[in-house]
């Protein structure tokens, strides 16, 4: 069966610093991954995808993730992070050898950027 | 162009009660997924539509809950006898569908409370 960990409950960064959310995830196949964001009393933000080719994904809001097969990872990525990027972020997985419809989500990361 | 919506926004139901969570995809879109999302947790999939019928139900957590798509746009939750532990974000997502790897588009969510 699919699952996605995201180990960190919370991330703390000064604003500007480069911020890093992690994420693994265990499926039987080639995975389709994502990420979304949260904003209090908000709807999930789509904010990127892999689904093959290129391992780097740039999305929305300048972040990016690297999918690593070897490592089962799809950590989230911004070079220099801003104190509007403070929200919950989740990494979800799609196992397309199961359909692909379903979609997995981990509990979520709490991403603080101080000014 | 409009987004997903969900109504009512909040619902407030004693024990045992019947309620109806209602959602409006984004016009167009032939999938339609509906999550649960508890305190501190990441959304959990109950069910996904491909037009009118669904396609995976495997989510539900038992037979208090039902969905339906009678005309493939609009759908309805429905949850029979109400408990405390249903109390929980429920969140309603399209995506243009019928590809797996089309992004879900998530609408803002119905806060459930069972007293």
């Amino acid at each position: 069966a699919q699952s996605v960990a995201q180990p960190e409950d919370q991330v703390n960064v000064a604003e500007g610093n480069p911020l890093t959310v992690k994420c693994t995830y265990s499926v039987s196949g080639n995975p389709y991954l994502f990420w979304y964001v949260q904003y209090p009393n908000r709807g999930l933000q789509f904010l990127l995808k892999y689904i093959t080719g290129d391992n780097l994904v740039k999305g929305s809001y300048g972040f990016e993730a690297e999918f690593n097969k070897s490592q089962t990872s799809f950590h989230l990525k911004k070079p220099s992070a801003l104190v509007s990027d403070s929200a919950l972020y989740f990494c979800a997985v799609r196992d397309p050898n199961t359909g692909g419809f379903k979609t997995i989500f981990g509990a979520g990361t709490r991403l603080f950027v101080k000014a | 162009g409009a987004g997903v919506s969900q109504t009512p926004s909040n619902k407030v139901t004693e024990k045992g009660k019947y309620v109806e969570l209602r959602c409006d995809p984004i016009s167009g879109h032939t999938a339609l997924y509906w999550y649960r999302q508890s305190l501190g947790q990441g959304p959990e999939f109950l069910i996904y539509f491909q037009g009118t019928g669904a396609a995976d139900d495997s989510g539900l957590p038992n037979d208090r809950f039902f969905a339906v798509r009678p005309e493939g746009s609009v759908s309805t939750l429905k949850i029979q006898r109400t408990e405390r532990g249903d109390s929980a974000v429920y969140l309603c997502a399209s995506s243009r569908g019928p590809t797996s790897t089309d992004t879900q588009y998530f609408g803002p969510g119905t806060r459930l409370t069972v007293l």
